[in-house]
């Protein structure tokens, strides 16, 4: 059983268009991170959530915590090229992080 | 400041051979993490390092899988003998902190292993 589940596995759109990937458990995050990979590349941070209900933006892309700590959403707005790749996000715990299986993206222009 | 250094970037072998993967991290970074990582799906610990001390092993195969961090800096991932399914990326990542966990992880470009 999956401790972090993601939704949906695979997604694929056409340049501009705004889309939603999701981060889900039934336990309660301390912390999440949220990271993107691209093709050959390790992932790299995007961002950390950490308080219930907040919200974060890095230019384009929105990332929610939900209130009680238990998923986590990004939204990308009017979606580019480069941001082709696997989105995962990961459970912050007491020593390490805990992996989703991740979000593969994919825009076309 | 220099990423994290991983080599080979590719290796193909036949199985029951085996191969090996070295990784220097971050400069001062504490905690050294392997990864391997099946196409399309997210990372899965093999094994973390805190200076060069084990902290977590548990997922690792050790009849066939070893990793060692002599001096507490870089590090080297073997298998031996390599079986088809150990086709994957194989992930270094290191981070400033360990135990408890804070901050992020960086991460390697990976060696990809196709076993034949």
């Amino acid at each position: 059983t999956q401790l972090l589940e993601q939704s949906p596995q695979f997604l694929s759109i056409q340049e501009g268009e705004n889309l939603t990937v999701y981060c889900n458990s039934s336990s309660v995050f301390s912390s999440l991170q949220w990271y993107r990979q691209e093709p050959g590349e390790g992932p790299v941070l995007l961002v950390t959530v950490v308080t219930g209900g907040e919200v974060k933006k890095l230019k384009r892309l929105t990332f929610q915590f939900g209130d009680a700590r238990k998923d986590s959403s990004l939204h990308i707005t009017a979606a580019q090229p480069g941001d082709t790749g696997l989105y995962l996000c990961a459970w912050v715990g007491y020593y390490q992080l805990i992996w989703g299986a991740g979000t593969k993206l994919i825009i076309k222009p | 400041e220099a990423g994290v250094a991983q080599s080979p970037r590719y290796k193909i072998i036949e199985k029951r051979q085996s191969v090996a993967f070295w990784c220097n991290p971050i400069s001062g970074h504490a905690t050294l993490y392997w990864y391997q990582q099946i196409l399309g799906q997210g990372p899965k610990l093999l094994i973390q390092f805190q200076n060069n001390g084990v902290v977590d092993d548990s997922q690792l195969p050790k009849d066939r899988f070893s990793a060692e961090r002599l001096k507490g800096v870089d590090s080297t991932l073997k298998i031996q003998p390599a079986k088809l399914e150990d086709s994957a990326v194989y992930l270094c990542a290191s981070s400033l902190t360990g135990v408890p966990y804070t901050g992020e992880l960086f991460f390697g470009e990976g060696s990809r292993l196709t076993v034949l």
